[in-house]
């Protein structure tokens, strides 16, 4: 599980209010992406980082930001919560193995907002 | 739209038999992936082929790529009812002189197998 956790699990909000979700890995790794997966898209990439303090949009950045301010947490926050933000989110990271650019994801957050 | 298209959407078979799974993708690549999810869990890592390969095989999984089509399938041989899950494609898109990728993955919709026991 290349050491990546994700919190909160589950989330239920209010269209709105303000989200964050955190992503922690522990083993240093230099890139770290944000996907949302939605029934008939797939994963889709939102933001992704390549260093502390080194971010840029996805596919679908619309909406969201993100901070990386150290190695093992990146964050992704939803300013206004919307109901078209309602996801499952993944976090994952690049692992450098014999196979450059394998990703190794976290257990996801399930995000409801109402 | 999705790099990577995938066919079919749903496979449903019996212990034992192959399952065999279709992508398709759109711009030059560096390399292709498959990806398993099981249901309300995180995507796995199966196996990575170059765009300079044409087959590869891990344990049950043969893969094959053709660059000249642009597509890829992945073939599960004698399957169990643990391989019931969902299974996606993801494309590192080739960039030009100077650029950087960034290891960013673009997924297709992704195939759903039922394997019954």
């Amino acid at each position: 599980d290349a050491g990546i956790t994700q919190s909160p699990r589950h989330k239920v909000t209010e269209t709105g209010t303000p989200v964050t979700l955190r992503c922690h890995q522990t083993e240093n790794h230099r890139y770290m992406y944000w996907y949302r997966q939605d029934p008939g898209h797939g994963l889709r990439l939102i933001h992704y980082s390549y260093g502390v303090k080194d971010t840029d949009k996805g596919e679908v950045s619309d909406g969201y930001s993100v901070s990386r301010s150290k190695t093992e947490d990146f964050l992704l926050t939803l300013e206004s919560a919307t109901s078209s933000q309602t996801s499952v989110y993944f976090c994952a990271i690049r692992r450098r193995t014999a196979d450059y650019n394998e990703q190794f994801f976290g257990p996801g957050t399930r995000l409801t907002v109402l | 739209s999705q790099q990577g298209e995938e066919d079919p959407q749903a496979l449903s078979i019996q212990e034992g038999e192959n399952a065999t799974m279709n992508c398709s993708y759109k711009t030059s690549i560096n390399n292709l992936q498959w990806y398993r999810q099981n249901s309300g869990r995180g995507l796995v890592h199966l196996i990575l082929i170059r765009s300079n390969e044409r087959e590869k095989h891990s344990g049950r999984l043969r893969v094959t790529l053709d660059t000249s089509k642009k597509s890829s399938s992945l073939l599960i041989t004698a399957s169990r009812a643990a391989d019931t899950a969902s299974y996606f494609c993801a494309t590192d898109a080739k960039i030009n002189a100077g650029g950087t990728s960034y290891g960013k993955l673009t997924f297709g919709q992704g195939t759903i197998l039922t394997v019954h026991p």
